[in-house]
């Protein structure tokens, strides 16, 4: 099956520092990533859609500045989280749609575990 | 507003027993995706079920099931046998109109606990 991978799965970084996080669709071309957050015991949280070659469309309440969205190739998205504060520690996660026939099964990366001192 | 509902923040069911889990939802649209995923404490999301809202049948996947309620607007999942391993958060997730692609709502998930 699909299988989108995601790195680093944990990252500890120092307040005011800026982490990014890949999301890559290793074996189907993922037009649209999407980007959630998680925080403990509470549900995914859209943060924005990424499509290939355009900007990223970012929900209500995400600030695009403080989290940098790029979709440079058809099987990588990052998501960079710029000076980076304790209040932005939190789970992470990407999925990736291929082809609207693979709608039915949206892969979703293993998520990345953000702490920030 | 909230379109999808999930209101068992918490369940218990005994090892081997059928457990459902809840999941209304609220859409106006006539075509959308109902989608049940399992996340461990490793935190990974595990597709378990799929339904559209034009299938006639409700779907089913080994031990999963899903009670398709279309007129209530629910989209419950049914666990069969249970096993430990099910222990988890369950979270039920809709797909509205499909020129959004697979953007997700999800509801506020469901812990299960399977007790030996």
């Amino acid at each position: 099956g699909a299988v989108v991978s995601q790195h680093p799965s944990r990252v500890i970084c120092k307040s005011g520092t800026s982490v990014k996080i890949e999301c890559r669709s290793l074996d189907f071309q993922a037009t649209t990533m999407f980007w959630y957050r998680q925080f403990p015991k509470q549900s995914l949280m859209l943060m924005a859609t990424s499509n290939e070659g355009s900007k990223a469309t970012y929900e209500q309440g995400v600030e695009k500045d403080k989290f940098l969205i790029n979709h440079a190739s058809l099987t990588l998205s990052t998501l960079t989280v710029t000076s980076a504060h304790p209040e932005d520690s939190s789970f992470y996660i990407c999925s990736a749609q291929g082809s609207w026939a693979t709608n039915e099964k949206l892969f979703f990366g293993s998520g990345t575990q953000l702490s920030v001192l | 507003a909230q379109k999808i509902t999930q209101t068992q923040p918490g369940m218990f069911v005994q090892e081997k027993e059928a457990v459902t889990l809840d999941c209304t939802y609220d859409t106006s649209d006539q075509s959308y995706g109902l989608f049940w995923y399992k996340q461990p404490s490793s935190g990974e999301m595990i597709f378990l079920i799929y339904q559209g809202s034009y299938d006639e049948q409700n779907a089913t996947e080994g031990r999963y099931s899903l009670n398709f309620q279309k007129a209530r607007k629910s989209a419950n999942l049914v666990i069969s046998a249970s096993q430990l391993g099910d222990s988890a958060m369950y979270f039920c997730a809709m797909r509205e109109r499909e020129e959004y692609g697979n953007k997700l709502v999800f509801g506020a998930g469901t812990i299960l606990r399977v007790k030996s």
